[in-house]
């Protein structure tokens, strides 16, 4: 069955650290792979998204995230968080014949200033 | 561009009472997705449209939830009766094309006592 699998629940961390959020996905066939984010009191909006070409890709705010084939993996980066980064952030797939999104549990990163 | 409207916000009602939520999608959008989120989870696509036609519902709970976009706009999703464990938040997304690019609305908040 199609999944995806967020390795951390709650991730706390102080501004200027580092910041590696794990996406693992089981998918059969050729996939798109994005990162969601939903910010306290706001709706969920598209923060990157992998559909082919350079497995690194980046998106708003200073994250990217590795598309590595071979590990079935997705995971985010931002090398440096900011307070204004405390959200949650989803990790998604979807098959490129059009099916709908499946979204993994979620991480919730909390960051202190 | 206005975003995805969804209405209403929250929601309470008792158990075996009936509830609807509507959503109007970004204009132009043809495909329209409803997810559940419950609480600590990722969202859970419920049934996918593109333009008035179903494209996915295998998730959706056809005893008790429903859903129709009749003229292709539009969309109302009604939960008959309402069970407990269907306390979540009903978010609802539009798509210019069916690429996993989802735009989502603020979520329709539901709690059944």
């Amino acid at each position: 069955a199609q999944s995806v699998s967020q390795h951390n629940h709650h991730v706390i961390l102080s501004e200027a650290a580092s910041l590696e959020l794990g996406c693992n996905y089981s998918y059969g066939g050729t996939v798109n792979l994005f990162w969601y984010v939903q910010y306290p009191g706001q709706h969920l909006q598209l923060l990157l998204k992998y559909f082919s070409g350079d497995p690194l890709v980046k998106g708003i705010k200073g994250f990217e995230a590795e598309f590595i084939k071979s590990k079935f993996s997705f995971n985010l980066r931002k090398p440096s968080v900011q307070w204004s980064d405390t959200a949650e952030y989803f990790c998604a797939v979807t098959g490129q014949a059009g099916t709908a999104l499946i979204f993994g549990k979620g991480t919730t990163l909390s960051v202190s200033s | 561009e206005a975003g995805v409207a969804q209405s209403p916000r929250y929601k309470i009602i008792e158990k075996r009472q009936s509830v609807a939520f509507w959503c109007n999608p970004i204009s132009g959008h043809a495909t329209l997705y409803w997810y559940q989120q419950i609480l600590g989870q990722g969202p859970k696509l419920l049934i996918q449209f593109q333009n008035n036609g179903v494209v996915d519902d295998s998730q959706l709970p056809k005893d008790r939830f429903s859903a129709e976009r009749l003229k292709g706009v539009d969309s109302t999703l009604k939960i008959q009766p309402a069970k407990l464990e269907d306390s979540a938040v009903y978010l609802c997304a539009s798509s210019l094309q069916n690429t996993g690019e989802l735009f989502f609305g603020e979520g329709s908040r539901l709690t059944v006592l």
